[in-house]
């Protein structure tokens, strides 16, 4: 399985941006970057995703390496409502159209006032 | 439009008993993914159903069953419970790929929260 690795835990102050690493040096070419988040007692949201460019939404923005070995989600402005587990995911496409999402322990992030 | 519900929310059962869970995905998605979510494993992919078929599961053991149904509802059954079996357990819908290379987001519900004592 294709693997990913982040950080166990990151801090930001309130209003302030925040930029979550992750790294996939196994990435194969056809494996798409998905981000998602899960606040407490909620199941995982969706953030982002992208394939080799940056891509912005109105949630955050995701900067991909040139080599693809490594990637940042990028929250512009933070809010205490940002506080959650953030997973990077990589999307294998492992043949039949099927999906089959593979989550690491993920980086929990903590928003201080 | 609405988001992807699942029932029951909480349910307590006993050793030995069976459980069945049921989601109903965002309308127009047709593939159901279920995962098991527990504090020392994390969130485990269990299996994927599109189109009434299951294409793809992950390292349970058989006890863990699923089906999907014709309006792409699915349910997810566990037999002989076991107390290592206590987790959320998530279900998510996606628009289904409509080649090799595109990769869409997927919708989670909110879980059920199974206890088993």
């Amino acid at each position: 399985d294709a693997k990913t690795t982040q950080p166990n835990s990151m801090e930001s102050n309130e209003e302030e941006p925040v930029h979550l690493p992750c790294n996939h040096s196994t990435i194969s070419g056809t494996d798409y970057i998905h981000w998602y988040r899960q606040l407490p007692s909620q199941g995982p949201e969706y953030v982002i995703h992208g394939l080799t460019s940056n891509v912005n939404n109105r949630m955050a923005s995701l900067a991909i390496a040139e080599d693809r070995k490594s990637s940042t989600l990028i929250l512009h402005r933070a809010t205490l409502r940002d506080a959650a587990v953030y997973y990077c995911i990589l999307d294998a496409y492992s043949g039949a159209g099927s999906y089959q999402l593979t989550f690491g322990k993920g980086t929990k992030l903590s928003v201080i006032p | 439009k609405a988001g992807v519900t699942q029932t029951p929310r909480y349910l307590i059962k006993t050793r030995g008993q069976q459980v069945t869970l049921s989601c109903s995905p965002i309308s127009g998605h047709r593939s159901v993914s279920w995962y098991q979510q527990t504090p020392g494993q994390g969130l485990q992919f269990l299996f994927e159903y599109f189109s009434e078929t299951q294409r793809n599961k992950g390292n349970f053991p058989g006890r863990f069953s699923g089906r999907q149904f014709s309006n792409s509802r699915s349910e997810m059954n566990v037999s002989t419970l076991e107390l290592g079996d206590s987790a959320l357990y998530l279900c998510a819908s996606s628009l289904a790929r409509s080649n090799g290379l595109l990769s869409y987001e997927q919708y989670f519900g909110p879980g059920t929260r199974l206890t088993v004592t």
